[in-house]
Parts: structure tokens; C-alpha cells; sequence
């Protein structure tokens, strides 16, 4: 059975960069038929998609992000990871990686790491 | 970016009762459509995905249809496991983006 697992700081101050990673466990992330994303959901808000990663390394993102964004991959390791630098406020969401099906929705996610940006 | 419109946000419900929940895209998505149940401090679950297909192992009350800019999620008869937030996403393009969610409550 699939697992994801994040993992990472949880408080953040404003200006700092927010670095989380996945792993992946009872698959493997060099998959061909798979991308690897991550989505984040800030408190008692909706989702937001921020962008998704192949095993090669190609990768694509939200626009809305992607000036902060870096999404890498380490198949030693079976894990992706996620940075979003300068952080504020609004990046306080409950942060999950997930697997995207090659039909293009997300079948497996994480459970979720909450991660707070206050001074 | 494509917007993602549900309606109701919110819905009461009793447990039998047939439930539909519409999602409207600002733009055609052909059937670029999937459809997620939330439960509070749980991750999404993937229920439909291509408008109308059913993942495995969601049970066969949950249904889904449209195509182009108009989606519909049914829940055939409601059961007490099925209160949860509901969340419409479009792959059609990227950046993905996710419809406001509409909470099942029960009545």
C-alpha cells in the first residue's frame, strides 16, 4: 500500500523559506505513470494546488507561486520535496504532498503537515 | 485561470436522501473533472475522477456526470459516513484549481 509522509518545520517567522519534504514509501516515486505533487489548504479555507513533479525532474507550477517555488525530486532516497521562500501569513496552510495519477487527480495523499508563518 | 464554482457551499441533509452537487467551470474543461470528500483534519479523498469515473474501493452511490463547463456529483442514498466537505478540481490545464467546497451536513 502507498504512503506519503511529510515532514518538516511547523513555525516559520515571515521572510524565512519553507522547506518540506515527502516520502514516499511502498511505491516507487521513478514510477513512469505517476506525478508528484503538493497541495496546500489554509485554515478553513479551500485547496490550492502548488505544483507537481516528475521523476525526471520536470516539473510545473502554480503561477500564483512560482517565483517562490522549488519542487525537487531524490530517488535515492524516494522522496520530493518542497520550497517556498519568503514566507508570510498567507502561506500558513495545512500542507499535503499527494501522487497525481497520470488521469491527472490526486489517489494517494499524505496526512498533512500544518505549517504556522508568525513573528 | 480556470475558475471552479460549486453550488450549494452548503447543504442539510438526512441519511437516505439523494443529494446533487453542481460545479461549473468558467471555461470548457471537456471532462477534465474530479471530484474529492474532505473530513475535518483528514486529507481529500478521491472519489470520481474524468467526470464519471469511479475510483476503486468508493462505493457505487457516489456517481458523476457532464462535460464541458457543467459537472454534477450525486450521492444516490446519503449514509452517515458521507457528512464531509466535497471539493470539485479541474485538470484540464494547469494551474489546477479547486471549486470552494460544499459542506453535507446533517439535518
Amino acid at each position: 500500500q502507498l504512503q506519503l509522509q511529510e515532514s518538516g518545520p511547523g513555525l516559520l517567522k515571515p521572510s524565512e523559506t519553507l522547506s518540506l519534504i515527502c516520502n514516499v514509501s511502498g511505491g516507487s516515486i521513478s514510477s513512469t505513470s505517476y506525478y508528484w505533487g503538493w497541495i496546500r489548504q489554509p485554515p478553513g479555507k479551500g485547496l490550492e494546488w502548488i505544483g507537481s513533479i516528475y521523476y525526471s525532474g520536470s516539473t510545473y507550477y502554480n503561477p500564483s507561486l512560482k517565483s517562490r517555488v522549488t519542487i525537487s525530486v531524490d530517488m535515492s532516497k524516494n522522496q520530493f520535496s518542497l520550497k517556498l521562500t519568503s514566507v508570510t501569513a498567507a502561506d500558513t496552510a495545512v500542507y499535503y504532498c499527494a501522487r497525481e495519477h497520470d488521469n491527472r487527480y490526486f489517489d494517494y495523499w499524505g496526512q498533512g503537515t500544518q505549517v504556522t508563518v508568525s513573528s | 485561470d480556470i475558475q471552479m464554482t460549486q453550488s450549494p457551499s452548503s447543504l442539510s441533509a438526512s441519511v437516505g436522501d439523494r443529494v446533487t452537487i453542481t460545479c461549473r467551470a468558467s471555461q470548457s474543461i471537456t471532462k477534465y473533472l474530479n471530484w474529492y470528500q474532505q473530513k475535518p483534519g483528514k486529507a481529500p479523498k478521491v472519489l470520481i475522477y474524468a467526470a464519471s469515473s469511479l475510483q476503486s474501493g468508493v462505493p457505487s452511490r457516489f456517481s458523476g456526470s457532464g462535460s464541458g463547463t457543467d459537472f454534477t456529483l450525486t450521492i444516490s442514498s446519503l449514509q452517515p459516513e458521507d457528512f464531509a466537505t466535497y471539493y470539485c478540481q479541474h485538470s484540464y490545464t494547469t494551474p489546477y484549481t479547486f471549486g470552494q467546497g460544499t459542506k453535507l451536513e446533517i439535518k
